[in-house]
C-alpha cells in the first residue's frame, strides 16, 4: 500500500512544493513520481527514487529509498500545478500507484 | 519517437468482454529488453496497474485482476491486446497502455480510450 501526503499543497509560484510518499514495505528504491494534468496521461518525472526521466526539468527532485519518499518542486512555476502520483514497482504482482497529491494555487 | 495509441470500445455492457488493442512505434517488442503495460484510472481515482508483457513473452498481471486478465503480443511486434472478461460498472475507466522503460517505469504513455460500462 501507498500512502501520498498531503492530500492537496496550495502553494504560490516561485515557491518549493515538498510531497511525501510512504510505502507499507521496503521497497528500495523501486518508485516513481508522475504528474498528470486534467484530460491527459501521467507523465513520468522520476523513476528509481531520485533520477529525472528525460526531458524533466531540474526543479524536479526525488529522494528516500526503502519507505519514505519526497518528490520536491523547487521555484513552482505555472505548469506545475498538478496532480503528482507516486508508484512502486518493487514486486510487478503488485505495483501500486500512490492515491495523488493535488498541487494547486494558493 | 516512441509513440503508443489505445483503440475499443467506448461502451461495454455488464458481463461483456474487453479487448483494448495497444498499437505503438518507436520501438518493437521483438527487441530484448522492451516492455509494455497496461494501466486503468476510474474518473477521479488514482492510476491503477493491469498487466506487463515482455519480448520475451512473460506476462505479469495485477494480482486481483489476474483471473479477468489475459496480455498478448502479435506477430509485428508493433501491438499489444488486453482482454479484460465479465466487465462490470465498476471497471468504468480511462485505459493506458504505455511502454515501460530501462528504469522499470511506466516511460511513455498512450492517450488513453475511456471504457464506460452500463447498462
Amino acid at each position: 500500500v501507498m500512502t501520498q501526503s498531503p492530500a492537496t499543497l496550495s502553494v504560490s509560484p516561485g515557491e518549493k512544493a515538498t510531497l511525501s510518499c510512504r510505502a507499507s514495505q521496503n521497497i528500495g528504491p523501486n518508485l516513481a513520481w508522475y504528474q498528470q494534468k486534467p484530460g491527459q496521461a501521467p507523465r513520468l518525472l522520476i523513476y528509481g527514487a531520485s533520477t529525472r526521466a528525460a526531458g524533466v526539468p531540474d526543479r524536479f527532485s526525488g529522494s528516500g529509498s526503502g519507505t519514505e519518499f519526497t518528490l520536491t518542486i523547487s521555484n513552482l512555476q505555472s505548469e506545475d500545478f498538478a496532480v503528482y502520483y507516486c508508484q512502486q514497482y518493487n514486486n510487478w504482482v503488485l505495483v501500486t500507484f500512490g492515491p495523488g497529491t493535488t498541487v494547486d494555487f494558493k | 519517437q516512441v509513440t503508443l495509441k489505445e483503440s475499443g470500445p467506448a461502451l461495454l455492457k455488464p458481463t461483456e468482454t474487453l479487448t483494448m488493442t495497444c498499437s505503438f512505434s518507436g520501438f518493437s517488442l521483438w527487441t530484448a529488453g522492451m516492455r509494455v503495460g497496461w494501466v486503468r484510472q476510474p474518473p477521479g481515482q488514482a492510476p491503477e496497474w493491469l498487466a506487463r508483457i515482455d519480448w520475451d513473452d512473460q506476462k505479469f498481471y495485477s494480482s486481483g485482476l489476474k483471473s479477468r486478465l489475459t496480455i498478448s503480443k502479435d506477430n509485428s511486434g508493433a501491438q499489444v491486446v488486453l482482454t479484460m472478461t465479465n466487465m462490470n460498472p465498476v471497471d468504468t475507466a480511462t485505459y493506458y497502455c504505455a511502454q515501460i522503460g530501462w528504469g522499470n517505469a511506466f516511460d511513455v504513455w498512450g492517450q488513453g480510450t475511456m471504457v464506460t460500462v452500463s447498462s
